[in-house]
This record gives structure tokens, C-alpha cells and sequence, in this order.
């Protein structure tokens, strides 16, 4: 059972935004980075977004995130029909000693 | 471009062992520090093991602790991961990833290997 929780799915037409929630504790996100990854099914994961909101070279601007206290959120503007995959938030957590993973969000574009 | 391959991935019957091997092409792995982390058919991802650039600090789930082994191999551009007492629920696509340079923990997962198959069945 994840400690870092995310809503199982999001939807939204083509062009339009989506907005990925990925809720933790003081342990985790409330006192880490969080990064975000996107994984295409039959894939390995790619990462998205690094130390809360960094984009790595060659990642799209309609990419970004935030983070507030015990809670991140990724954004995805100007929705495209390839970026229907599965996005992974991630980040340390102190007490657990332990990297933790969300539960997973799977984006499907209407 | 930096290049991980993850082998040694199979069908296993629990119980038994499995040594998993990622090779990095494209650039050193001297200065990171790498990770293992897995996915169950249809789950999420589950990090299990951490690993510095000089081999002194290692971390590892609950999970897998007392059964698995991280190790690395700077000379030979390599990371393995021993794998021993498998259990039905080991059974993954089991990726290595690289850390950012210089961590002491486990920050952010780039790039990630196109992952291995183990299943632990009889």
C-alpha cells in the first residue's frame, strides 16, 4: 500500500488541461523533492519532473508541477493524444528510510 | 546517450535465487548512485533498493531486506542485484535507474533501463 496517493485516472478533450494530485506527509513530500514520471504501457518509465517543478531537457513546457506542503500536483496543458499514459509521482520519506512511489494516474484524452 | 540493460530475468521457482545484471553504456557510472525498482503485472512502481556511487551507503524495502542484495561494479560499468528466497509476490519487470550525481538517497530515477521479467512460479 502506497503512502503517497494520486487519483486512479483523469480525463479531459484534446487541448484542454489536466491537473494530477499526488498527496503525502511531512515525512515525504512535506520535507523532499518529488519528481514525476510518465510511463507509456509495455514501457519503462521516463522522468517528467525532478526537485518539484524542473523540467529535463527535451521535456515540453506543457508539462509542470507544483508543491504545497504534503501535497504535489502535476500539470498538463494543451492535452494531446500521446500523452495518454500512466504518471508516477516519487519522493523520499525520512521515516520509512524508503523511496515511495504514488498509487499511479492513468491519463486518457476524450 | 546513456544506455541501461537490465538481464538475468526468468522463470524461477520460489524459493530459488535469480541474479539480475544492468549494464550502463554512454557514460560512467562512477559519480551515481543507482536504484532498483519494480512493477507487479498491472501494479504501480515499487522502489526496493539503493545503491551510492562509492557502494558505502545501500537502502532497501521492507520488502526485499534480508532476501536481496544490491552491488555494483564501477570497473565494469555495472550493477546486479542478487535475489534470493523468491517469493510468488517478487514476481515483476524489474528496472535499474540511475540517481542524480552525488546523492546520499535515493532523489530522482534517470534514465531507466527497458527492464527485466522475473517470474517466480512453479
Amino acid at each position: 500500500q502506497s503512502v503517497l496517493t494520486q487519483p486512479p485516472s483523469v480525463s479531459a478533450a484534446p487541448g484542454q488541461k489536466v491537473i494530477i494530485s499526488c498527496s503525502g506527509s511531512s515525512s515525504n513530500i512535506g520535507n523532499n523533492y518529488v519528481s514525476w514520471y510518465q510511463q507509456f504501457p509495455g514501457t519503462a518509465p521516463k522522468l517528467l519532473i525532478y526537485e518539484n517543478n524542473k523540467r529535463p531537457s527535451g521535456i515540453p513546457d506543457r508539462f509542470s508541477a507544483s508543491k504545497s506542503g504534503t501535497s504535489a500536483t502535476l500539470g498538463i496543458t494543451g492535452l494531446q493524444t500521446g500523452d495518454e499514459a500512466d504518471y508516477h509521482c516519487g519522493t523520499w520519506d525520512s521515516s520509512l528510510s524508503a523511496y515511495v512511489f504514488g498509487t499511479g494516474t492513468k491519463v486518457t484524452v476524450l | 546517450e546513456v544506455q541501461l540493460v537490465e538481464s538475468g530475468g526468468g522463470l524461477v521457482q520460489p524459493g530459488g535465487s535469480l541474479r539480475l545484471s544492468c549494464a550502463a553504456s554512454g557514460l560512467p557510472l562512477d559519480y551515481y548512485s543507482m536504484n532498483w525498482v519494480r512493477q507487479a503485472p498491472g501494479k504501480g512502481l515499487e522502489w526496493f533498493s539503493y545503491v551510492s556511487s562509492s557502494g558505502s551507503t545501500i537502502y532497501y524495502a521492507d520488502s526485499v531486506k534480508g532476501r536481496f542484495t544490491i552491488s555494483r561494479d564501477n570497473a565494469k560499468n555495472s550493477l546486479y542485484l542478487q535475489m534470493n528466497s523468491l517469493r510468488d509476490d517478487d514476481t515483476a519487470v524489474y528496472y535499474c535507474a540511475r540517481d542524480r550525481p552525488g546523492s546520499q538517497y535515493p532523489k530522482w530515477f534517470d534514465p531507466w533501463g527497458q527492464g527485466t521479467l522475473v517470474t517466480v512460479s512453479s
